[in-house]
């Protein structure tokens, strides 16, 4: 029972060059979502996708790109990395179904993310 | 402009005693408040939930107190474990949940 699976666990980048963030998940959830944790700053949204096709800017989408690829993936591009993108980077998913008036999200365990 | 702010940053308790973390929100249209819990090196996992139509939730040790009119509320650790010694976020969501706003995150640590 894996939920939300994301790859790279952990990334060291240097400055200007690109990459991706996977994301899977198994629970048959429609919406998807990218948080970026900083120390004193909690967890703020990147981006999300309330359903498969649809994507939406979060607070902080700049320097950032997705895809949906299909219902069970959602990958965030850093197109040119900066050392201000150091972070722990957290997929997370929700229902849409019966329980989606919980609004609970499952969260993946992360990916450190290191621009040197 | 942070939409849902949490205090304290750190909080240290001795074993056995009551934790209390604290947040506010600014946005009326947010109608669910959940509370996640964070381990080291783990994602956030939800730990307990209200809406403002109820002032208290409790499941076991951790309660829920609601405010609406001072557009408050707070999580009551009883009991506290060192096994609790975690980082804890609130958060807030409205309209259909699709975007959930969290507080900065309080790290708990309880001492034997």
């Amino acid at each position: 029972n894996a939920g939300v699976t994301q790859t790279p666990k952990f990334q060291v980048l240097k400055t200007g060059q690109s990459m991706t963030l996977q994301c899977a998940q198994d629970m048959n959830h429609n919406s998807m979502y990218w948080y970026r944790q900083d120390p004193g700053m909690g967890l703020r949204l990147i981006y999300y996708s309330a359903s498969e096709g649809t994507t939406d800017k979060g607070e902080v989408p700049n320097g950032y790109n997705v895809s949906r690829l299909n219902k069970r993936e959602f990958s965030l591009r850093l197109e040119s990395a900066a050392p201000s993108q150091t972070s722990v980077y957290f997929c997370a998913s929700k229902d849409r179904g019966l329980r989606a008036n919980t609004g609970e999200l499952f969260f993946g365990e992360g990916s450190r993310l290191t621009v040197l | 402009q942070q939409q849902v702010k949490q205090s304290p940053q750190s909080l240290i308790v001795q074993k056995g005693g009551i934790s209390i973390i604290n947040c506010a929100y600014e946005n009326t249209a947010f109608d669910y408040f959940p509370w996640y819990q964070q381990f080291p090196g783990k994602g956030p996992a939800l730990l307990i939930a209200i809406r403002p139509d109820v002032s208290e939730k409790k499941e076991g040790r951790f309660t829920i107190s609601f405010n609406k009119s001072a557009k408050q509320f707070s999580l009551h650790i009883m009991d506290s474990q060192p096994g609790d010694s975690a980082t804890y976020f609130c958060a807030a969501s409205s309209g259909g949940y699709q975007k959930v706003t969290f507080g900065i995150g309080t790290k708990l640590q309880v001492i034997p």
